[in-house]
């Protein structure tokens, strides 16, 4: 077990509606990161926040959006959803120390899939 | 923009046999650190080795090394004594050592065991 807990695990939604992702990470780590995989493709960046702050983006659209509460929790908002959304949405999260050469540690990741 | 490249999109080995995973990566930073992620057909991201730029020896964790060559900006995953349970999908990632550190992944290399 990571520590980092995903919910929900499945998402099953249509084409325009919007959904949320929930992501907390282990306990003391302050950057959260999310990920796209779409099917046998590798993992794409998409965001990164630290203590509640932007800190990097990546190729994320801009029907997507993500935010870190004070709690440290984050969730990742995809609206207009489109048949080409549909993947395994990962959260990650590694301690609060630069330069540190600890992993990043992943949850169990969604699996979204828009028909 | 930093990049990873897996060139072997698939791989088999027999059981109890070695096998070597390629992974090269693009960068014009002198530190940061490099990652082997396994992804078994359960979906989780699991943390095989790691390892420091810095650092000339090659990580080694039980039947998982790595053949670091930093010159080169090669990274291969080296398994020996191959098990059942090593079938899955190997992600090579990079990580800068300051800013930004999201985790770079290749496409990855599915890697199939045959008893």
């Amino acid at each position: 077990d990571s520590g980092v807990t995903q919910t929900p695990k499945h998402l099953i939604t249509a084409t325009g509606q919007r959904v949320t992702l929930r992501c907390s990470p282990r306990s003391g780590d302050l950057s959260v990161y999310w990920y796209q995989q779409s099917l046998d493709q590798g993992l794409q960046f998409l965001i990164q926040y630290y203590n509640g702050e932007e800190r990097a983006k990546g190729n994320i659209l801009e029907r997507f959006s993500a935010q870190q509460f004070p709690d440290l929790h984050s969730e990742l908002n995809l609206s207009s959803l489109e048949l080409g959304d549909s993947a395994l949405y990962f959260c990650a999260s590694s301690p609060p120390s630069a330069g540190s050469n600890s992993p990043l540690h992943f949850g169990n990741g969604t699996r979204l899939t828009v028909t | 923009a930093q990049t990873v490249t897996q060139s072997q999109p698939e791989m088999s080995v027999q059981e109890a046999e070695t096998v070597t995973l390629s992974c090269t990566y693009d960068t014009s930073e002198s530190d940061y650190y490099l990652f082997w992620y396994k992804q078994p057909p359960s979906r989780q991201m699991i943390l095989v080795i790691r390892q420091e730029a810095y650092k000339q020896q090659n990580a080694t964790e039980n039947r998982f090394s790595v053949n670091f060559q930093k010159a080169a900006k090669s990274f291969s995953l080296k398994i020996s004594d191959s098990q059942l349970g090593d079938a899955a999908m190997y992600f090579c990632a990079y990580r800068r050592l300051q800013g930004a550190q999201k985790l770079v992944f290749g496409q990855g290399t599915r890697l199939t065991i045959n008893p």
